[in-house]
């Protein structure tokens, strides 16, 4: 069975521009929940797709925002860049809303 | 709001023996999840265990187990015979059980385990 993958794998953008991010979930898996990994911050929960809607959401700006797709693969964007926003960015999938268990190998996103 | 603390940034093990990482939480909620997560270097992260709050029995997934103290509010994860394979960071989880409210994940620090030969 194919893992969670994330792509792209490295990013590098300058301050004002957006990005997009996509994760494609474990096959039969209908949530995708994000996550930002600083090592200042740690790991911080973004927000959670089931079924097309979002679920959950964590403590982050409007500027950042996702939808997922009838296929369950999930698109997170980020508008707006700041350096601050430079991290790992983590997806996992799930079949059940709340209780992720495969991360993706995630993509780190460098802000110049 | 609900916070996850781990106390012990880095622990290390000798290959065969037992290790027991450290978490603690806090939270006025009486129905939640606790979570474990190993994330190994370089590759992805997995659910290792979880724990609902209102079962009295402790989880156990083979050589992993946790101790929940639900008074104590702690959650400390056991990893028996260890392996090389179990060199990893560890993120202890919460999550609110309650259907109103959001069910997002709070995460610990980690504790980077290292196994040694």
């Amino acid at each position: 069975k194919a893992g969670v993958t994330q792509t792209p794998r490295y990013l590098i953008k300058t301050r004002g521009q957006q990005v997009t991010l996509s994760c494609s979930p474990i096959s039969g898996h209908r949530s995708v929940s994000w996550y930002q990994q600083t090592p200042g911050q740690g790991l911080q929960f973004l927000f959670e797709y089931f079924s097309e809607t979002q679920r959950n959401k964590g403590n982050f700006p409007g500027r950042f925002s996702g939808r997922q797709f009838s296929n369950s693969r999930s698109e997170m964007n980020v508008s707006t860049l700041e350096l601050g926003d430079s991290a790992l960015y983590l997806c996992a999938s799930s079949p059940w809303t709340g209780l992720p268990q495969h991360f993706g190998d995630g993509t780190r996103l460098s802000i110049l | 709001a609900q916070t996850v603390t781990q106390s012990q940034p880095e622990m290390s093990v000798q290959e065969a023996e037992t290790v027991t990482l450290s978490c603690t939480y806090d939270t006025s909620e009486s129905d939640y999840y606790l979570f474990w997560y190993k994330q190994p270097p370089s590759r992805q992260m997995i659910l290792v265990i979880r724990q609902e709050a209102y079962k009295q029995q402790n989880a156990t997934e083979n050589r992993f187990s946790v101790n929940f103290q639900k008074a104590a509010k702690s959650f400390s994860l056991k990893i028996s015979d260890s392996q090389l394979g179990d060199a990893a960071m560890y993120f202890c989880a919460y999550r609110s059980a309650d259907g109103g409210s959001n069910y997002k994940l709070t995460f610990g620090k980690g504790t980077l385990l290292t196994v040694n030969p």
